[in-house]
């Protein structure tokens, strides 16, 4: 399996621009994270799926982050409109429901948000 | 509610001798413990784990944990370390789909 993919690597924008992040998990896992990584904050939990459906996205900052998952190989995260405090790497990561690493997260290469 | 504390941002070690890396939990109900390793520019690989069971856990790169209850501890050691050990590591601690993450200790292995 190739992982956790996670587009684009790196993306640069300017202040007010709308910026949308991607995901693709692992497949066969059912359970898909967003984080956000930051120096000042360390990793916070922005919305977790379970099954395509939100259960929590009480970490979501503002109403100017959104997040979908319109199937169960894909999910984006979407910022509009940005601002520069928005800058962090931001993390994909998926479980799946049974196994021997149901509870083990695996995560995405991240995304390194600037936003200008 | 659960916390995590990692107490050392930074640990230098030169390569070949042990190591520590330490992490506190608090929480009021039993929960899993993690460790994860960050590389620079990838994202978080988990390490080891403990669920439950014999309470010192070890991954296949020489590194280990214990989960101590008493003190509420689930430390990071390996006995000899390697340039390659290099990263920043995570504690975390969890039971259902949150999981909280420390603030991370970056290794560095001194040649």
């Amino acid at each position: 399996d190739a992982g956790v993919i996670q587009s684009p690597r790196h993306e640069v924008t300017e202040m007010g621009q709308e910026v949308t992040l991607r995901c693709k998990p692992i497949s066969g896992h059912n359970s898909l994270f967003w984080y956000r990584q930051t120096m000042m904050r360390g990793l916070e939990l922005l919305i977790y799926f379970n099954n395509n459906v939100p259960i929590d996205d009480s970490g979501m900052p503002e109403d100017r982050f959104s997040a979908k998952m319109p199937n169960a190989s894909f999910s984006t995260l979407k910022i509009q409109p940005s601002e520069p405090r928005d800058s962090a790497v931001y993390f994909c990561a998926s479980r799946s429901s049974g196994g021997l690493t149901y509870n083990e997260q695996f995560f995405g290469p991240g995304t390194r948000l600037t936003v200008l | 509610a659960q916390s995590v504390t990692q107490l050392d941002s930074q640990v230098p070690v030169f390569e070949e001798a042990p190591v520590e890396l330490r992490c506190n939990y608090s929480s009021s109900v039993s929960v899993y413990l993690f460790w994860y390793v960050q590389y620079p520019n990838q994202g978080l690989q988990l390490l080891l784990k403990y669920l439950s069971g014999s309470t010192l856990v070890e991954s296949i790169n020489g590194f280990e944990a214990e989960f101590n209850k008493s003190q509420t501890s689930f430390h990071l050691r390996k006995p000899s370390v390697h340039i390659s050990d290099t990263a920043e590591y995570f504690c975390a601690v969890g039971r259902t789909y949150k999981y909280i993450f420390g603030t991370g200790t970056r290794l560095k292995v001194l040649a």
